[in-house]
C-alpha cells in the first residue's frame, strides 16, 4: 500500500468550478499534514496545513480525518491560475511524505 | 520574505564524478532536509539533519550521498560517483518546528544530469 494515495487526475474543471481532492495515508504515526500545490518543473510550494478541525484560507478549505486516515482539499471558484498539481503530504518534524500529485486543469 | 536558495540550478556532471550540491535555507531554521523527484515521479525523501546531525534518512540515501553543513549558512548534499539513475531535481527544504507545526520550505531546486 502507498504511503499517501491520491488520485492523479488530470481534473480539468472550467473556471468558477469547485473542486475537491481527497488522499489517504498509511502512516498512523504522522503528526503533520499538509497541501502542496507543483507547478511544472517548480519547486513544490506550501499551500495550506491540514488540521482535524478542518482549515479555510480564502477559497480553500482543507480536512484531515484521522480516524479514516483521510485529507481533503475543496477549492472554490476555481481560477485559471489555480492549474498545478496539488500535493497531499503525511510528515513528522524529521520527514514528510508525499503523494504523486493530483493535476488540475482549469479551463476557460 | 526570507527563502531557500539552492546553487547550482542546474549541474550536468559525466558518470563516476562527485557532485555537491549547495543550499542556503531560511536563517532561523533548524532543520534541513534533501528531497529528489525523478522526472515524472513524486517527491522523495533523502534526509534530514537537526543539530548538526542526521535525524534521519531514507534507503535512497545509502554510502554514495552525504550532507554536510561547513558553516552557519549553508547546507550541502555531496552525491559521489554519480550513476545515470541520479538524474533528478534535488530540493533542499527547511523548517523552524514551532507548536508541533512541521512546515517545510522548498528551495527552487537544482537539475542533476548525470551523463
Amino acid at each position: 500500500r502507498k504511503e499517501v494515495e491520491q488520485d492523479p487526475g488530470p481534473f480539468n474543471v472550467p473556471e468558477g468550478a469547485t473542486v475537491a481532492f481527497n488522499c489517504t495515508y498509511s502512516n498512523s504515526a504522522s503528526q503533520s499534514f499538509f497541501w502542496y500545490r507543483q507547478d511544472c518543473r517548480k519547486e513544490p510550494k506550501l499551500l495550506m496545513s491540514v488540521y482535524s478541525s478542518g482549515n479555510e484560507d480564502g477559497r480553500f478549505t482543507a480536512q484531515l480525518n484521522r480516524a479514516s486516515q483521510y485529507i481533503s482539499l475543496l477549492i472554490r471558484d476555481s481560477k485559471l491560475s489555480d492549474s498545478a498539481t496539488y500535493l497531499c503530504v503525511a510528515g513528522t518534524a524529521s520527514k514528510l511524505t508525499f503523494g504523486t500529485g493530483t493535476r488540475l486543469q482549469v479551463t476557460l | 520574505e526570507p527563502e531557500v536558495t539552492q546553487t547550482p540550478s542546474h549541474q550536468v556532471t559525466q558518470m563516476g564524478q562527485e557532485v555537491i550540491l549547495r543550499c542556503v535555507p531560511i536563517s532561523n531554521h533548524l532543520y534541513f532536509y534533501w528531497y529528489r523527484q525523478i522526472l515524472g515521479q513524486k517527491v522523495e525523501f533523502l534526509v534530514s539533519f537537526y543539530n548538526n546531525e542526521i535525524s534521519e534518512k531514507s534507503e535512497i540515501f545509502d554510502d554514495q550521498f552525504s550532507v554536510e553543513r561547513p558553516d552557519g549558512s549553508n547546507f550541502t548534499l555531496k552525491i559521489r560517483s554519480t550513476k545515470l539513475e541520479d538524474s533528478a531535481m534535488y530540493f533542499c527544504a527547511s523548517s523552524f518546528p514551532g507548536q508541533g507545526s512541521y512546515e517545510q520550505y522548498f528551495g527552487p531546486g537544482t537539475r542533476l544530469t548525470v551523463t
